[in-house]
Protein backbone atom coordinates (compact mmCIF):
# COMPACT_ATOMS: atom_id res chain seq x y z
CA UNK A 1 0.00 0.00 0.00
CA UNK A 2 1.40 3.28 -1.06
CA UNK A 3 1.61 6.12 0.97
CA UNK A 4 0.36 7.99 -2.11
CA UNK A 5 -2.40 6.66 -3.76
CA UNK A 6 -3.14 7.15 -7.21
CA UNK A 7 -5.91 5.80 -9.76
CA UNK A 8 -4.38 2.21 -11.29
CA UNK A 9 -5.96 2.91 -14.48
CA UNK A 10 -6.80 6.39 -16.60
CA UNK A 11 -7.89 5.93 -20.37
CA UNK A 12 -8.57 8.74 -22.95
CA UNK A 13 -9.12 8.88 -26.61
CA UNK A 14 -6.94 10.98 -28.89
CA UNK A 15 -7.56 14.66 -28.82
CA UNK A 16 -8.90 14.37 -25.00
CA UNK A 17 -8.05 15.55 -21.82
CA UNK A 18 -6.68 13.50 -19.34
CA UNK A 19 -6.56 14.32 -15.46
CA UNK A 20 -4.70 11.63 -13.31
CA UNK A 21 -4.45 12.35 -9.14
CA UNK A 22 -2.61 11.64 -6.48
CA UNK A 23 -3.29 11.94 -2.98
CA UNK A 24 -0.93 12.27 -0.02
CA UNK A 25 -1.12 13.43 3.35
CA UNK A 26 0.58 16.98 5.34
CA UNK A 27 3.59 15.46 5.61
CA UNK A 28 4.40 14.83 1.84
CA UNK A 29 2.07 16.72 -0.76
CA UNK A 30 1.28 19.21 1.60
CA UNK A 31 4.88 20.40 2.47
CA UNK A 32 7.09 19.13 -0.29
CA UNK A 33 7.45 19.53 -4.49
CA UNK A 34 5.51 17.05 -6.29
CA UNK A 35 6.72 15.24 -8.97
CA UNK A 36 5.95 13.36 -11.71
CA UNK A 37 7.45 10.62 -13.93
CA UNK A 38 6.25 9.05 -17.39
CA UNK A 39 7.88 5.34 -18.02
CA UNK A 40 7.26 3.32 -20.63
CA UNK A 41 8.11 -0.92 -20.62
CA UNK A 42 11.46 -2.00 -20.17
CA UNK A 43 12.68 1.71 -19.85
CA UNK A 44 13.79 3.99 -16.94
CA UNK A 45 11.25 7.17 -15.86
CA UNK A 46 11.70 10.41 -17.21
CA UNK A 47 10.70 13.50 -15.61
CA UNK A 48 7.47 14.98 -16.93
CA UNK A 49 6.61 17.82 -14.08
CA UNK A 50 9.10 18.81 -11.52
CA UNK A 51 8.40 21.65 -8.25
CA UNK A 52 4.91 20.32 -8.82
CA UNK A 53 4.11 22.39 -12.16
CA UNK A 54 6.97 23.07 -13.76
CA UNK A 55 7.85 21.53 -16.85
CA UNK A 56 11.74 20.47 -17.87
CA UNK A 57 12.91 21.06 -20.86
CA UNK A 58 12.07 19.05 -23.68
CA UNK A 59 8.35 18.57 -21.83
CA UNK A 60 5.61 19.45 -24.08
CA UNK A 61 3.07 22.07 -23.43
CA UNK A 62 0.32 19.73 -22.96
CA UNK A 63 1.57 18.06 -20.19
CA UNK A 64 0.72 20.42 -16.92
CA UNK A 65 0.96 19.76 -12.77
CA UNK A 66 -0.63 21.58 -10.34
CA UNK A 67 -0.84 20.75 -6.59
CA UNK A 68 -3.53 21.53 -3.78
CA UNK A 69 -3.61 21.07 -0.11
CA UNK A 70 -2.25 17.37 0.19
CA UNK A 71 -3.22 16.61 -3.54
CA UNK A 72 -1.71 17.00 -6.41
CA UNK A 73 -2.47 16.27 -10.34
CA UNK A 74 -1.47 15.85 -14.36
CA UNK A 75 -3.29 16.55 -16.83
CA UNK A 76 -2.47 15.85 -20.35
CA UNK A 77 -4.17 17.32 -23.03
CA UNK A 78 -4.36 16.71 -26.60
CA UNK A 79 -4.09 13.01 -25.46
CA UNK A 80 -1.59 11.11 -28.55
CA UNK A 81 -1.11 7.87 -28.63
CA UNK A 82 2.40 8.09 -27.81
CA UNK A 83 1.01 8.80 -24.25
CA UNK A 84 0.37 5.56 -23.19
CA UNK A 85 2.65 4.39 -20.31
CA UNK A 86 3.04 4.72 -16.98
CA UNK A 87 2.73 7.43 -14.76
CA UNK A 88 3.99 7.97 -11.35
CA UNK A 89 3.67 10.80 -8.78
CA UNK A 90 6.42 11.35 -6.05
CA UNK A 91 7.19 13.73 -3.00
CA UNK A 92 9.50 13.92 -0.11
CA UNK A 93 8.01 12.73 3.12
CA UNK A 94 8.83 14.88 6.33
CA UNK A 95 7.53 12.34 8.81
CA UNK A 96 9.67 9.48 6.58
CA UNK A 97 12.20 11.30 6.11
CA UNK A 98 12.30 9.77 2.58
CA UNK A 99 10.87 9.63 -0.84
CA UNK A 100 7.26 8.35 -1.24
CA UNK A 101 6.15 7.06 -4.89
CA UNK A 102 2.80 6.71 -5.83
CA UNK A 103 1.50 3.43 -6.73
CA UNK A 104 1.49 4.45 -10.59
CA UNK A 105 -1.28 4.84 -13.26
CA UNK A 106 -1.40 3.06 -16.24
CA UNK A 107 -2.58 5.00 -19.10
CA UNK A 108 -4.52 3.63 -22.16
CA UNK A 109 -5.00 5.85 -25.09
CA UNK A 110 -8.03 4.18 -27.06
CA UNK B 1 24.67 15.44 -22.09
CA UNK B 2 24.18 14.29 -18.59
CA UNK B 3 24.20 10.39 -18.29
CA UNK B 4 24.57 8.13 -15.52
CA UNK B 5 25.46 4.10 -15.89
CA UNK B 6 24.57 1.77 -13.67
CA UNK B 7 26.27 -1.48 -13.36
CA UNK B 8 26.93 -4.48 -10.67
CA UNK B 9 23.95 -5.96 -10.52
CA UNK B 10 23.15 -10.18 -11.14
CA UNK B 11 22.10 -13.53 -9.61
CA UNK B 12 22.74 -13.39 -5.98
CA UNK B 13 22.31 -16.26 -3.41
CA UNK B 14 19.71 -15.04 -0.52
CA UNK B 15 21.78 -13.74 2.11
CA UNK B 16 24.30 -12.89 -0.61
CA UNK B 17 25.88 -9.52 -1.56
CA UNK B 18 26.04 -7.32 -4.21
CA UNK B 19 27.46 -3.70 -5.16
CA UNK B 20 26.03 -1.60 -7.58
CA UNK B 21 28.03 1.52 -9.26
CA UNK B 22 26.38 4.18 -11.29
CA UNK B 23 28.97 6.29 -13.50
CA UNK B 24 27.57 9.57 -13.82
CA UNK B 25 29.11 12.41 -16.42
CA UNK B 26 28.06 15.30 -18.09
CA UNK B 27 27.15 17.16 -14.66
CA UNK B 28 29.14 18.18 -11.51
CA UNK B 29 28.51 15.62 -9.49
CA UNK B 30 29.58 16.64 -6.57
CA UNK B 31 27.04 19.14 -6.57
CA UNK B 32 23.66 17.13 -6.79
CA UNK B 33 22.07 14.74 -3.82
CA UNK B 34 21.58 10.92 -5.80
CA UNK B 35 19.20 8.11 -5.02
CA UNK B 36 18.30 4.71 -5.71
CA UNK B 37 15.01 3.42 -7.00
CA UNK B 38 13.70 -0.15 -7.80
CA UNK B 39 11.31 -2.06 -9.28
CA UNK B 40 10.20 -5.02 -9.12
CA UNK B 41 8.76 -7.07 -11.97
CA UNK B 42 5.21 -6.21 -12.83
CA UNK B 43 4.80 -3.26 -10.08
CA UNK B 44 5.71 0.20 -9.36
CA UNK B 45 8.79 2.37 -8.50
CA UNK B 46 10.07 2.10 -5.20
CA UNK B 47 12.44 4.18 -2.96
CA UNK B 48 15.22 2.52 -1.41
CA UNK B 49 18.33 5.17 -0.37
CA UNK B 50 18.98 9.06 -0.77
CA UNK B 51 22.56 10.67 0.00
CA UNK B 52 23.50 14.18 0.01
CA UNK B 53 25.59 15.82 -2.27
CA UNK B 54 28.67 15.20 0.22
CA UNK B 55 27.69 12.36 1.50
CA UNK B 56 27.36 12.81 4.72
CA UNK B 57 23.36 12.52 5.62
CA UNK B 58 22.16 9.28 4.29
CA UNK B 59 18.37 7.80 4.38
CA UNK B 60 16.74 5.10 3.45
CA UNK B 61 13.94 2.82 3.11
CA UNK B 62 12.97 0.65 5.95
CA UNK B 63 13.26 -2.07 3.76
CA UNK B 64 16.94 -1.12 3.08
CA UNK B 65 17.54 0.04 6.51
CA UNK B 66 20.18 -2.52 8.20
CA UNK B 67 21.61 -4.21 4.94
CA UNK B 68 22.04 -2.08 1.79
CA UNK B 69 25.00 1.19 2.28
CA UNK B 70 24.51 4.15 -0.49
CA UNK B 71 27.98 5.85 -1.03
CA UNK B 72 29.44 7.96 -3.33
CA UNK B 73 33.17 8.80 -4.55
CA UNK B 74 33.21 12.03 -5.59
CA UNK B 75 36.75 12.14 -7.08
CA UNK B 76 35.52 9.51 -9.39
CA UNK B 77 31.94 10.62 -10.35
CA UNK B 78 30.44 7.27 -8.94
CA UNK B 79 27.62 6.68 -6.74
CA UNK B 80 27.55 3.22 -4.89
CA UNK B 81 24.76 0.64 -3.48
CA UNK B 82 26.39 -2.28 -1.20
CA UNK B 83 23.76 -4.41 -0.54
CA UNK B 84 24.23 -7.12 1.71
CA UNK B 85 21.89 -10.31 3.76
CA UNK B 86 19.88 -10.44 0.25
CA UNK B 87 16.34 -11.39 0.06
CA UNK B 88 14.64 -12.98 -2.65
CA UNK B 89 12.21 -9.77 -2.92
CA UNK B 90 15.18 -7.57 -3.66
CA UNK B 91 14.46 -9.17 -7.01
CA UNK B 92 14.14 -5.98 -8.88
CA UNK B 93 15.65 -3.54 -11.52
CA UNK B 94 17.77 -0.89 -9.99
CA UNK B 95 17.87 3.18 -10.70
CA UNK B 96 20.33 5.58 -9.96
CA UNK B 97 19.28 9.15 -10.14
CA UNK B 98 20.13 12.58 -9.92
CA UNK B 99 18.57 15.20 -7.60
CA UNK B 100 18.18 18.52 -9.50
CA UNK B 101 19.62 20.39 -6.54
CA UNK B 102 22.20 19.49 -3.69
CA UNK B 103 18.98 19.24 -1.64
CA UNK B 104 17.37 15.99 -0.59
CA UNK B 105 13.83 16.97 -0.54
CA UNK B 106 14.14 18.05 -4.44
CA UNK B 107 13.58 15.97 -6.42
CA UNK B 108 14.85 13.45 -9.06
CA UNK B 109 15.49 15.05 -12.93
CA UNK B 110 18.01 12.47 -14.52
CA UNK B 111 17.81 8.77 -14.00
CA UNK B 112 20.42 5.86 -15.65
CA UNK B 113 18.87 2.88 -17.40
CA UNK B 114 18.54 0.23 -14.64
CA UNK B 115 20.55 -2.32 -13.64
CA UNK B 116 18.84 -5.85 -12.73
CA UNK B 117 18.95 -8.06 -9.84
CA UNK B 118 17.80 -11.27 -9.02
CA UNK B 119 18.04 -13.80 -5.80
CA UNK B 120 17.10 -16.68 -6.00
Amino acid sequence: QSVMTQPPSASGTPGQKVTISCSGSRSNIGSNYVYWYQQFPGTAPKVLISRSNQRPSGVPERFSGSKSGSSASLAISGLRSEDEADYYCAAWDDSLSGWVFGGGTHLTVL
Amino acid sequence: EVQMLASGGGLAQPGGSLRLSCAASGFTFSNYAMTWVRQAPGKGLEWVATLSSGGGDTYYADSAKGRFTISRDNSRNTLFLKMDNLRADDTATYFCAKHDQFVVTYGLDVWGQGTTVAVS
